[in-house]
């Protein structure tokens, strides 16, 4: 089945402990992102990839880290989480280009920082 | 940047028709996608236009209109399953290597018997 896979689901932790949210797609897709939602706000892009080793900012990339070392894995790093990290996190995917390249979404992962 | 506005909420009647706007503003417009989200679910696709006019598929119909930076997503047939937030969301060429996606805040939807 075609899928977006993200671990864990749900998350509370303390501020300044490190984590990693693991995001993982079968479907060979070049593009992946991460966006985080918060009430009001709506979806906001956080880091994105084009493709293995490129990876660039999105509109709230402060306090995360990426990495893309392979195709199908695009982890969200926190390396000194705070109480404002605290949101729903979605990992998603698409093909590369234009078109009729819908992204597909990960289950999200609801993260809260004490 | 990229400007999207939509209603916050809006309520309709199951059985009825119920039509949600969009408008946007944009400097490299590549494509409109609508997203369906139940709460605290992940957004699963509808539609996607990119040349003006209406696109139908089932209870679902999509129309753009670049000129005017304007989307509306029509549901026919309402049921009480279609309560949720639809997410009205462009693409723009020219930012985030060209697929990226500015999404709106989401208009909460409520079907009422």
């Amino acid at each position: 089945e075609a899928q977006v896979t993200q671990n864990p689901r749900y998350l509370i932790t303390v501020t300044g402990k490190k984590l990693t949210v693991t995001c993982s797609q079968n479907m060979n897709h070049e593009y992946m992102s991460w966006y985080r939602q918060d009430p009001g706000l709506g979806l906001r892009q956080i880091y994105y990839s084009m493709n293995v080793e490129v990876t660039d900012k999105g509109d709230v990339p402060e306090g995360y880290k990426v990495s893309r070392k392979e195709k199908r894995n695009f982890p969200l790093i926190l390396e000194s989480p705070s109480p404002n990290q605290t949101s729903l996190y979605f990992c998603a995917s698409s093909p590369f280009g234009g078109g009729y390249n819908e992204q597909f979404f990960g289950p999200g992962t609801r993260l809260t920082v004490l | 940047g990229q400007n999207i506005d939509q209603p916050t909420e809006m309520t309709a009647t199951e059985g009825a028709i119920v039509q949600i706007n969009c408008t946007y503003q944009t400097s490299g417009f590549n494509g409109l996608f609508w997203y369906q989200q139940h709460a605290g679910e992940a957004p699963t696709f509808l539609s996607y236009n990119v040349l003006d006019g209406l696109e139908e598929k089932g209870r679902f119909s999509s129309f753009l209109s670049r000129s005017k930076g304007y989307s509306y997503l029509l549901l026919k047939e309402l049921q009480m399953k279609d309560s949720a937030s639809y997410l009205c969301a462009v693409r723009d060429i020219l930012t985030g290597g060209g697929n990226k996606l500015t999404f709106g805040t989401g208009t909460q939807l409520k079907v009422e018997l």
